[in-house]
């Protein structure tokens, strides 16, 4: 069972659009959110993360939405550059064995000039 | 700042055989991980150590033996090579446990032949 889902699988938008992506999960002890994206070629490296005491985090281009009721959560891309082109995993982990960190299968970013 | 070293960066082996990746860290992090990567279907954890000498098993370790021989170093050991097996591993660290930011190595690509 897939406990952390990404959605859509592939998304493409032009250079300055807002790019939206989803990401839900099952178990509702998940009290950390990490985003990694990973550049062709490259390994993935922390974007930005999220822990639900707050439904909003922020930086720069970069904002997370997450809604704890719905088990819900979206990283939002605004003005999006071609350089913002990956692969973007959302992630979840619980307090209690917070080594164990769980991936979704990502989603494929492109965007155009 | 510091640097995760993956060797060998490319490994070709034969079906059945036994083969060993190597992953060194200088960033003087307590934890230390294995995933698997294959495409379209994310990063998942093969193995964990939270320190020198301890092993923790993750979702996929059937197959698999990893060995935390020193802080710095932890190996993995694909058993037995199942044939046209096409995966990269990747090997990461982190500081402690409290869900800090892990750090990933550039990857061994496996081909089995």
């Amino acid at each position: 069972q897939q406990q952390v889902r990404q959605s859509p699988q592939s998304l493409t938008v032009w250079e300055g659009e807002t790019a939206i992506l989803n990401c839900s999960y099952e178990d509702s002890t998940f009290d950390y959110f990490p985003w990694y994206w990973q550049f062709p070629r490259e390994s993935p490296a922390l974007l930005i993360a999220i822990r639900p005491v707050s439904n909003k985090k922020e930086d720069g281009r970069f904002t997370i939405f997450f809604n704890k009721r719905e088990k819900k959560l979206s990283l939002h891309i605004t003005d999006s550059q071609p350089g913002d082109s990956a692969t973007y995993f959302c992630a979840a982990s619980e307090g209690t064995n917070a080594y164990k960190v769980i991936f979704g299968k990502g989603t494929h970013l492109h965007v155009l000039p | 700042g510091g640097i995760i070293t993956q060797t060998p960066k490319f490994l070709i082996g034969q079906e059945g055989q036994k083969l060993t990746l190597k992953c060194q860290q200088n960033f003087n992090h307590d934890t230390m991980y294995w995933y698997r990567q294959d495409s379209g279907k994310g990063l998942r954890l093969i193995y964990y150590s939270i320190t020198e000498n301890d092993l923790q098993k993750g979702d996929l370790s059937e197959g698999y033996d990893a060995s935390r021989e020193k802080k710095s170093s932890f190996s993995l050991t694909v058993t037995s090579a199942q044939k046209n097996e096409m995966a990269v591993f990747l090997c990461a660290s982190s500081r402690d446990s409290n869900q800090d930011t892990q750090y990933f190595g550039p990857g061994t690509r496996l081909l089995v032949l």
